[in-house]
């Protein structure tokens, strides 16, 4: 599919654990967005990237949370050592270009599970 | 945190019935967008709305801009059972996205 793809779509890890989070965006596309969801609630806004570049970061809840685009597609989510609160859906979703105002697809999430 | 808000937070509609839903945001938006979410996937966009006052259709949907640029709602006309699913309204912030907390939507058959 040509859609942006997320793995894993389930995570359950104990707390203390660190995981790692994978976003594949749409091919060519050059904005990429990370957003938590917890449960019941809207998705919120973690971090951005323009290609390989984090240009916003300011949404990141702690400095256990990481993100990286190396080569400008593929983009990681790292938490370390996971807290409980950290449990809910991580979304990613890119747009053609800059963000802003472009159309964000987003992927199916990854629901993470702290125990 | 959200700064938009949404209601009602819940409808629980009949089929074949309209459905209305709006948005309110104590900041102006430029844009607003309007997206459907259902169980174990990730939000997909119904309407983009770009101009104060616009009215934006697609099939059973129908959006409005508010002319203040503070509000927005989206209708949905003659409801399928389909329709079910969480309706967030979201609106570009410098280089975020906010999102409301969103309307969910039942439709019984």
């Amino acid at each position: 599919g040509a859609g942006v793809s997320q793995s894993p779509r389930y995570k359950v890890a104990k707390r203390g654990q660190d995981v790692a989070l994978r976003c594949d965006p749409i091919s060519g596309h050059v904005s990429l967005f990370w957003y938590q969801q917890a449960l019941g609630q809207g998705p919120e806004f973690l971090t951005y990237f323009q290609n390989e570049a984090q240009l916003d970061k300011s949404g990141l809840p702690s400095d256990r949370f990481f993100a990286e685009r190396p080569e400008g597609s593929v983009s990681t989510l790292k938490i370390q050592r996971t807290q409980q609160e950290d449990s809910a859906v991580y979304l990613c979703a890119s747009s053609l270009y800059r963000g802003r105002e472009e159309t964000q697809y987003f992927g199916p999430g990854t629901r993470l599970l702290v125990l | 945190g959200q700064q938009l808000n949404q209601s009602p937070q819940s409808m629980f509609i009949q089929e074949g019935e309209d459905v209305s839903m709006n948005c309110t945001s104590s900041s102006i938006f430029n844009t607003w967008l309007w997206y459907k979410q259902e169980p174990g996937e990730g939000p997909v966009l119904l309407i983009a709305l770009y101009k104060a006052g616009e009215l934006t259709s697609n099939g059973r949907l129908t959006a409005q801009f508010g002319i203040t640029r503070k509000d927005s709602f989206l209708n949905i006309s003659a409801s399928i059972p389909s329709d079910v699913g969480i309706y967030f309204c979201a609106g570009p912030r410098e280089d975020d996205m906010r999102f409301g907390a969103g309307t969910r939507l039942t439709v019984k058959p």
